[in-house]
């Protein structure tokens, strides 16, 4: 099946400072992307989609500016949380899916565990 | 709103059968079932997923009811390594987004 790596698996930062995870799709190509969060014991929550060379579209609740996303090749989409707090925190997963129209299957990645100090 | 309900959890011994229901009595008819898994700090795992006929692959078979209100995703020999969160989701044919409902927490003992 076709692969999704993230990059860092986890990442440790201080409060304030910004934080770039890595989304690629590693043997196709991504036309769209999507960005999850997961906090401890509760399901993955969609915080936005990308499609490659657009503007990606977040969900209520979700800071666009707190919540960067780029995804300007079709196999690397990033997430930078900007300025963070502890309570962004957080378990950040991507899955890409390629092509378009009929059945697309989404791929997940591994996740990125996030922890601001 | 939640598209599919699941029993939050279930536990299965060692070699059983697993058998975890999923309802979605408001599935549309270009909606397909699917079915992720997530094991511990991973990111969901693809096992399966139908429109109307019963599918089975090298992992688990699917069955939905003819009216397609309802699902059951079937492990036929239960491991420990299954032991996991199952997701059932209902997703448009094009490619809409994946959501994620509580899912079934599955405990295998030995």
């Amino acid at each position: 099946g076709a692969v999704v790596s993230q990059h860092p698996s986890w990442v440790i930062c201080k409060s304030g400072t910004s934080v770039k995870i890595e989304c690629r799709s590693l043997d196709f190509q991504a036309t769209t992307m999507f960005w999850y969060r997961q906090f401890p014991k509760q399901s993955l929550m969609l915080m936005a989609t990308s499609n490659e060379g657009s503007k990606a579209t977040y969900e209520q609740g979700v800071e666009k500016d707190k919540f960067l996303i780029n995804h300007a090749s079709l196999t690397l989409s990033t997430l930078t949380v900007t300025s963070a707090h502890p309570e962004d925190s957080s378990f950040y997963i991507c899955s890409a899916t390629s092509g378009t129209g009929g059945l697309r299957e989404q791929y997940f990645g591994p996740g990125t565990r996030l922890t601001v100090t | 709103d939640a598209k599919t309900t699941q029993p939050t959890s279930m536990d299965c011994a060692e070699g059983r059968a697993a058998n975890l229901p999923c309802n979605h009595s408001t599935i549309s008819g270009n909606e397909y079932v699917y079915w992720y898994r997530q094991i511990h700090s991973q990111g969901p795992q693809y096992i399966i997923h139908g429109l109307k006929n019963n599918e089975t692959n090298e992992m688990a078979s699917l069955i939905i009811t003819e009216d397609r209100k309802s699902s059951t995703l079937i492990l036929p020999h239960a491991t420990l390594r299954d032991t996991a969160v199952y997701y059932c989701i209902v997703r448009v044919a094009y490619g809409g987004d994946m959501r994620f409902g509580a899912g079934t927490r599955l405990t295998v003992k030995p």
